[in-house]
This record gives structure tokens, sequence and C-alpha cells, in this order.
């Protein structure tokens, strides 16, 4: 059974400040992982991918992935509120290709004027 | 909004009745999905295609039944459905195979709700 756990919520952060999500996976084959971001009645919205060990920046966002430890994260720095949302952390197994995705439940961010 | 269409956005449906969710997608991708999405629930993948053929099928329901006519389209057939499929139903594709990539972008979503 591949799981992808993740903390629901909700986290407080104020504006400005750095908000930390963090997902762990339960499978020691995946080998892609993706951060979504996914506001009220909308749908995924792809924020970042990493496939390798290590961190990815993109602007103010930085994916961290740790394959020993099975866990994977996302900062978010310098919050503002518009990045109150709900953060899917999804796990891919083949690293292409045609592959469904699993996915957590979502931590809810609250980004605090 | 992304290359990714969904028709209808909504729906109301009784139990009896048969009706298709559609899918369209406009990025050149070989690979769709479908996905089931319920409160408090994480999303579920119900089907994968793969240059038009299913490659999965994730324990869904025979009520359920998908057609992918061609890479770029993609149906949710729906008949005799349950109040507990009231749910956000999502559509997404990516590259496929060989592509490098299996980054999945989604469409808007068909809200349906089961009567």
């Amino acid at each position: 059974q591949k799981e992808v756990e993740q903390n629901s919520g909700p986290l407080s952060v104020p504006e400005g400040a750095i908000a930390s999500l963090n997902c762990t996976y339960s499978d020691r084959g995946s080998q892609s992982f993706f951060w979504y971001r996914q506001y009220s009645g909308k749908s995924p919205e792809l924020i970042m991918f990493i496939y390798s060990n290590g961190d990815k920046e993109d602007g103010r966002f930085t994916a961290q992935l740790n394959k020993a430890s099975q866990y994977v994260s996302l900062l978010i720095r310098d919050s503002q509120p518009s990045d109150s949302a709900t953060y899917l952390c999804a796990v891919g197994y083949s690293g292409g290709g045609a592959d469904g995705l699993t996915f957590g439940k979502g931590t809810h961010l609250i980004i605090q004027p | 909004e992304t290359g990714v269409t969904q028709t209808p956005r909504h729906l109301v449906m009784g139990m009896t009745n048969k009706k298709s969710l559609k899918c369209e997608q406009h990025l050149g991708h070989n690979a769709m999905y479908w996905y089931k999405q319920s409160a408090k629930k994480p999303l579920e993948l119900m089907f994968v295609y793969s240059l038009e053929e299913r490659v999965e099928n994730n324990s869904v329901p025979s009520r359920f039944s998908p057609e992918c006519p061609n890479s770029s389209h993609l149906f949710l057939h729906l008949h005799t459905l349950q109040p507990e499929d009231s749910a956000l139903y999502l559509c997404a594709s990516s590259q496929g195979p060989g592509q490098g990539t299996d980054t999945q972008y989604f469409g808007p979503g068909t809200r349906l709700t089961v009567l």
C-alpha cells in the first residue's frame, strides 16, 4: 500500500515569514515528487517537482528531498496572504511515462496579514 | 486555467441517470488520467490512459466507464451512481512514456452531485 502522509493543519504563519510544509511517503521505490497548490473550489496547480536528493529552488519556493528518510518538504519564503491554500504532496513511481500519482490529504496553510 | 479543459463544470444527476464527463487537453500530451476528490480524502487515482490504451484501473466500480478515443480526449461515462459518488472529478494529462517526465497538469474539474 503506497501512502503519502501530511499534517492536515491548519498551519498558520505570519505574513513575510517562512512557511514549512512536510510530507513523508512509504514506498522506497518512489522516483518523482510533486507539490501542488489547491485553492478552495479549484483544481490542483503545480508548484514544483523534484527528482533528486537535495534542494531545488524556484523563486520563493524551495523543495527539499531526502530519499533515505523518505521525506519531502516545501519552503515558502516571504509568505503572502495569496499563499493561503491547501498544499498537496504527490509521489510518482516511474520517473517518467504514464503513472498515476499518490497524493497526501494536503496541508491547509493560512498566512496571517 | 491550464491547457486541460473539462465539461460540464457542474453536474447534478439522479441515481438512474446516465451522463458523461468530457476532458480535452491542448498540450500535446500522450497520457491522461481521471482522479476523484472527495471531502476530507486525498485525491484518488481512477484510470490511466497512455497512448490511448488503458494502463491502470484502480479498482473502480463498473458504474464508471472511461473512454479515450484519441490522445487529446478522455471521457468518463456514468450510470447508476450512488450518492457517495458525489465528488470533484479531475482530469489530468502528462507527456507520457519516453518523454522523461510524469508531471501532471489538471483541468478545472467537474463537481458532481448524485441525488
